[in-house]
């Protein structure tokens, strides 16, 4: 049972352009995760989605961000002209059906994202 | 909002002993879990061990375990038997009992260093 895959690993974008992260989650988990990891600093929540529906965006900035997690295919991270402050490593997680679940994420292995 | 701090930036033990590594928390609820994650160079985000708020009896897990003190919101976790594969930075999480308010909400972290 594959874990949760996060590609690319390593995104290097010039400032204005357009990043996108990708996350599939482990077979059988319907929940997915976003975080932001800037150096030195835990992780910060982002957004919680499930199958074509944004669950929690609190923790998303209002502009250039958005998330997606469609009925086929991976959940997409997506982040409009990047400017330097964006540099960081982006995680996803995913977990099963909150009923079913023990409350456990279990984490990709991460993108860094490098704006330059 | 809750709230996870971790005071210890850095940590150092001897291969073989024992360490302690501190987390303190502020919620309002009564009902939640903790959690510690590993994070290796790699940046893969391991689980290590998970509290469910309402048990009493500390988790543990092979050589991890827990000291749960829910009156004084604190989680520390205890590293028996240190080995050098231990070294990594050690992050404690909290998260509400799940519906929409289900995000990990991570403290700064901690850099476990093994000395052999």
């Amino acid at each position: 049972n594959a874990g949760v895959m996060q590609n690319p690993r390593h995104l290097v974008r010039r400032r204005g352009q357009e990043a996108r992260l990708r996350c599939s989650p482990m077979k059988g988990h319907s929940h997915v995760y976003w975080y932001r990891q800037l150096p030195e600093e835990g992780l910060k929540f982002m957004v919680y989605l499930q199958k074509e529906n944004i669950i929690d965006e609190s923790g998303m900035p209002k502009e250039r961000f958005s998330a997606e997690f469609p009925k086929e295919g991976p959940s997409i991270l997506r982040i409009q002209q990047v400017v330097r402050g964006d540099s960081a490593a982006y995680f996803c997680a995913s977990s099963p059906r909150l009923v079913a679940a023990k409350n456990i994420q279990y984490f990709g292995a991460g993108t860094r994202l490098s704006v330059l | 909002a809750q709230t996870v701090t971790q005071s210890q930036p850095e940590m150092s033990v001897q291969e073989a002993e024992t360490v302690t590594l501190s987390c303190t928390y502020d919620t309002s609820e009564s009902d939640y879990y903790l959690f510690w994650y590993k994070q290796p160079p790699s940046r893969q985000m391991i689980l290590v061990i998970r509290q469910e708020a309402y048990k009493q009896q500390n988790a543990t897990e092979n050589r991890f375990s827990v000291n749960f003190q829910k009156a004084a919101k604190s989680f520390s976790l205890k590293i028996s038997d240190s080995q050098l594969g231990d070294a990594a930075m050690y992050f404690c999480a909290y998260r509400s009992t799940g519906g929409a308010n289900s995000k990990l909400t991570f403290g700064k972290g901690i850099t476990l260093s093994v000395r052999p």
